[in-house]
């Protein structure tokens, strides 16, 4: 069965912290990693990546995959108490269908 | 960007009534669209997969006699969740993909609160 695990499931941390989320996932027929933000509404898009070893940035935000190990990580430097959200890792698998397979998420807050 | 809309935001309902929910894609075509529901503190858990034109695939575990989906066009597909209960309530949340990537863009959901 197809499943993505994501860990921790929650963090505490202050105001210019640096943060790692942690994303493994068992996916037949893998074709990408997909990181999202969800704050009181539906996700908005991070990152998608296809590529073992190729680093995605954003600002502060960076994400890589490592497709022989089977995980993801998503850092934030310097946090700030916008960056608290639910922080969601998904998984495109088999067929064409485009479906996603999403781990629990994990709840990152900033305190000032 | 690509924008996928939901209607309504939020609803309340009886207990033994039926709601529907629309889900749009505003400025593409979407030949795929997906429904999540999501209870607090949780993931999206993935209900079913409606494809355009044909009937739509359920998740295990889903009944698709209580929630009817329905895809009609390339913009808009429809949940109805049927005979709502208590249990129903949640954060019911769709997405679109177009013809060209597998990109998901998601509508900001509709909060069910069943009384």
């Amino acid at each position: 069965e197809d499943k993505v695990v994501q860990s921790p499931l929650s963090l505490v941390v202050h105001e210019g912290d640096t943060v790692t989320l942690n994303c493994s996932y068992e996916v037949t027929n893998f074709r990408s990693l997909l990181w999202y933000k969800q704050e009181k509404k539906a996700p908005t898009f991070l990152f998608m990546l296809t590529s073992s070893g190729i680093e995605k940035k954003s600002g502060r935000l960076s994400s890589i995959l490592d497709k022989k190990e089977l995980f993801s990580i998503l850092n934030i430097t310097a946090t700030q108490t916008g960056d608290s959200a639910v922080y969601l890792c998904a998984a495109h698998g088999s067929g064409n269908t485009g479906k996603l397979i999403f781990g629990q998420g994990t709840t990152l807050q900033v305190k000032p | 960007g690509a924008v996928v809309s939901q209607h309504p935001s939020w609803v309340i309902c009886k207990s033994g009534t039926s709601v529907k929910i629309e889900c749009r894609s505003l400025d593409f075509q979407a030949t795929t669209m997906f429904w999540y529901r999501q209870f607090p503190k949780q993931s999206l858990m993935l209900m079913a997969t409606s494809n355009e034109g044909s009937k739509a695939t359920y998740e295990q575990g889903v009944e698709k006699d209580k929630f009817l989906i329905n895809h009609a066009s390339l913009t808009l597909s429809t949940l109805t969740v049927t005979s709502a209960h208590p249990e129903d309530s949640s954060f019911y949340i769709c997405s679109a993909i177009g013809s060209v990537s597998y990109e998901q863009y998601f509508g900001p959901g509709t909060r069910l609160t069943v009384t």
